[in-house]
């Protein structure tokens, strides 16, 4: 267990549709990663918060969006979702915000838009 | 563009054998490597990293070799068991930006 928390486990919906994906961290750490994992694209990172600030943007669509709340935890929402956007979310942690540190990865929401 | 590749997208080798993933990376700024194993409905999960200033760094069966001038990372893993059956990724890192992953490699070990 890496001390990463998500969730749900699954999701399914509806193209058009909007999800909240949740994320706690490891205790004690102050960043957070989130991921998109497709069979076709592997990992790619989105988007990182240091500290509820957001710290660097990835492949990050417009229709998504994140924040840290002040307890840590990470919320991604997705919206006007589309079929494409059916793939696993991995949520990671660090201890800092430099991305030298080993980020600790949690078991991922599968969502699969219909 | 840059990126973090992988030579062998699937590896299969008999229990008890040594096993050895490459990886090659194309940006020499990159100063710092991780190894990931990622098991089937699973996050993936820290294996070793090391830095550019090193050449090798060894965990509990694992060694990873880091060769700068061809611009090269090795995951061997010692005494492979069947619980070390997974895709395996590596991801560099260079000055501020984010991690960047290769595509992986599927390690299958047979009984």
């Amino acid at each position: 267990d890496s001390g990463v928390t998500q969730t749900p486990k699954h999701l399914i919906t509806a193209t058009g549709q909007r999800v909240t994906l949740r994320c706690s961290p490891r205790s004690g750490d102050l960043s957070v990663y989130w991921y998109q994992q497709s069979l076709d694209q592997g990992l790619q990172f989105l988007i990182q918060y240091y500290n509820g600030e957001e710290r660097a943007k990835g492949n990050i669509l417009e229709r998504f969006s994140a924040q840290q709340f002040p307890d840590l935890h990470s919320e991604l929402n997705l919206s006007s979702l589309e079929l494409g956007d059916s793939a696993l979310y991995f949520c990671a942690s660090s201890v800092s915000g430099s991305t030298k540190n080993i980020q600790y990865f949690g078991a991922g929401t599968r969502l699969s838009v219909l | 563009g840059e990126s973090v590749g992988l030579h062998l997208p699937t590896l299969s080798v008999q229990e008890g054998d040594n096993s050895i993933i490459n990886c090659a990376y194309s940006n020499s700024a990159s100063d710092y490597f991780i190894w990931y194993k990622q098991e089937s409905g699973k996050g993936p999960q820290f294996i070793i990293d090391i830095r550019s200033n090193m050449d090798k760094r060894q965990g509990q069966r694992v060694t990873v070799l880091l060769n700068k001038t061809v611009k090269h990372l090795s995951l061997q893993i010692a005494a492979t068991q069947p619980g070390d059956s997974a895709v395996y990724f590596c991801a560099e890192n260079r000055g501020y930006s984010t991690l960047t992953f290769g595509k992986g490699t599927m390690l299958l070990v047979s009984p």
